[in-house]
């Protein structure tokens, strides 16, 4: 298994730009998310998806979208990027989601950088 | 929402002492982990622990439900420990992580 996999590694983007990042896991996990994570503070929540063709919002969904179409795939996209979403972000998947009671895994995150 | 607290914010230690880091949650839990985030970003899961003790060679952990706090415990550091613990919780009715600020432990030799 590969686990989480994150792409790219690293963006530099211009504002306004728009991108996608992708995540994808192999391990059949119902759960995935999207989380970022600024200079000094934990991760906060982007979007959530509990299975294909479910998501729903997390703590700081303004300026990205989300989409489940597959089990294995969960892209996120900034539509018009701006110099507050420079960050890292992180996407997790964990096997079940009827339960968050679970350990979630992490991808090894995208450095994103717009100016 | 629910409210994470870490402490200390950060930690030096001499390589082979032990160390305490503390986890305070202001409500009921259903979901605690701890991770440690490596120098190089990448996110490790420690425990799964809502509750009660585990231990994972020079780790371990324990929880206390009823008094909303999780302590990690490091013995015999080594340089390998440097990086960030996250502790994150979820409580009853949300399906997501909410992570502390972190404690970053710096480990010299």
């Amino acid at each position: 298994n590969a686990g989480v996999t994150q792409t790219p590694k690293f963006q530099v983007l211009k504002t306004g730009q728009s991108m996608t990042l992708q995540c994808a896991q192999d391990m059949n996990h119902e759960y995935m998310s999207w989380y970022r994570q600024d200079p000094g503070m934990g991760l906060r929540l982007i979007h959530y998806s509990v299975g294909a063709g479910i998501t729903d919002q997390g703590e700081v969904p303004n300026g990205y979208n989300v989409s489940r179409s597959t089990t294995e795939d969960f892209p996120l996209r900034l539509l018009s990027a701006a110099p507050s979403q420079t960050s890292v972000y992180f996407c997790a998947s964990s096997p079940r989601s009827g339960v968050i009671q679970e350990t979630q895994y992490f991808g090894p995150g995208t450095r994103l950088l717009v100016l | 929402g629910i409210q994470v607290e870490q402490s200390p914010p950060d930690l030096i230690l001499q390589e082979g002492a032990n160390s305490t880091l503390r986890c305070n949650f202001s409500d009921s839990v259903n979901n605690l982990q701890w991770f440690h985030q490596n120098p190089w970003g990448q996110l490790i899961n420690l425990f799964y622990i809502p509750s009660g003790t585990k231990q994972n060679g020079r780790l371990s952990a324990t929880t206390v439900a009823t008094e909303r706090y999780s302590l990690l415990y490091i013995s015999s550091s080594q340089t390998t420990d440097s990086g960030v613990y996250f502790c994150a919780v979820t409580d009853t009715g949300r399906r997501a992580l909410t992570f502390g600020s972190g404690t970053r432990l710096q480990v010299q030799p």
